[in-house]
């Protein structure tokens, strides 16, 4: 079973650009069968799709936050990363990256990440 | 985007009810639905994709029915660990998209 795990800064300023990567162990982001996705949650909120990379680098991302988002594999160190730039408070919540069990950027999320919360405050 | 709806936003149960929730999706998705269970405090985890499917190690009080654009969760026998939110998601394209919730507790 394959674990992952978010790393970055908990505290991003207002504008500036959040940055996280989530690193897989007990697997491969190189794998065919699935994508990589991050999702965040903000604080007593519900679940929100972020968007997907695929170990070639295919993205697909959220309408919502398309403009903002940037996606990237790193296939030789087992890893994949999100930026989100010009962050507001509104972009304060738990990141959590996730396996997604499908193809072309849709399926079903079947490991996550333990999450990482963002907060973003000056 | 498709949008998915969940009903209702919370609901009280009594230990051993038979329970259920339902997620309607703003086009057909086919079966293409998956339910997850977020108990306080916790990752989010999957429980039902297919919208029929056992996730492994899932007890089986959990069952998932429904095809097109109404699904539904349905728990057997309420238990107290059973206390979370559960988020239907929909993926027939992309992005995939999360319902509201539905919180449930105990009487």
């Amino acid at each position: 079973q394959p674990q992952l795990q978010e790393s970055g800064p908990g505290l991003v300023q207002p504008s500036e650009t959040l940055s996280l990567t989530c690193t897989v162990s007990r697997g491969s982001v190189s794998s065919t069968a699935y994508y990589w996705a991050w999702i965040r949650q903000p604080p007593g909120k519900g679940l929100e799709s972020i968007g997907s990379i695929y170990y070639s680098g295919t993205t697909y991302y959220n309408s919502s936050l398309k403009s903002r988002v940037t996606m990237s594999v790193d296939t030789s160190r087992n890893r994949f990363s999100l930026k989100l730039s010009s962050v507001t408070a509104a972009d304060t919540a738990v990141y959590y990256c996730a396996r997604l069990n499908g193809y072309y950027g849709v399926g079903y999320l079947d490991y996550w990440g333990p999450g990482a919360l963002v907060t973003v405050s000056s | 985007d498709i949008q998915m709806t969940q009903s209702p936003s919370s609901l009280s149960a009594t230990i051993g009810d038979r329970l259920t929730i339902t997620c309607r999706a703003s086009q057909g998705i086919n079966n293409y639905l998956a339910w997850y269970q977020q108990k306080p405090g916790k990752v989010p985890k999957l429980l039902i994709y297919a919208a029929s499917t056992l996730q492994s190690g899932v007890p089986s009080r959990f069952s998932g029915s429904g095809s097109g654009t109404d699904f539904t969760l349905t728990i057997s026998s309420l238990q107290p660990e059973d206390v979370a939110i559960y988020y239907c998601q929909g993926y027939n394209s992309a992005p995939i998209t999360f319902g509201q919730g539905t919180r449930l507790d105990i009487k």
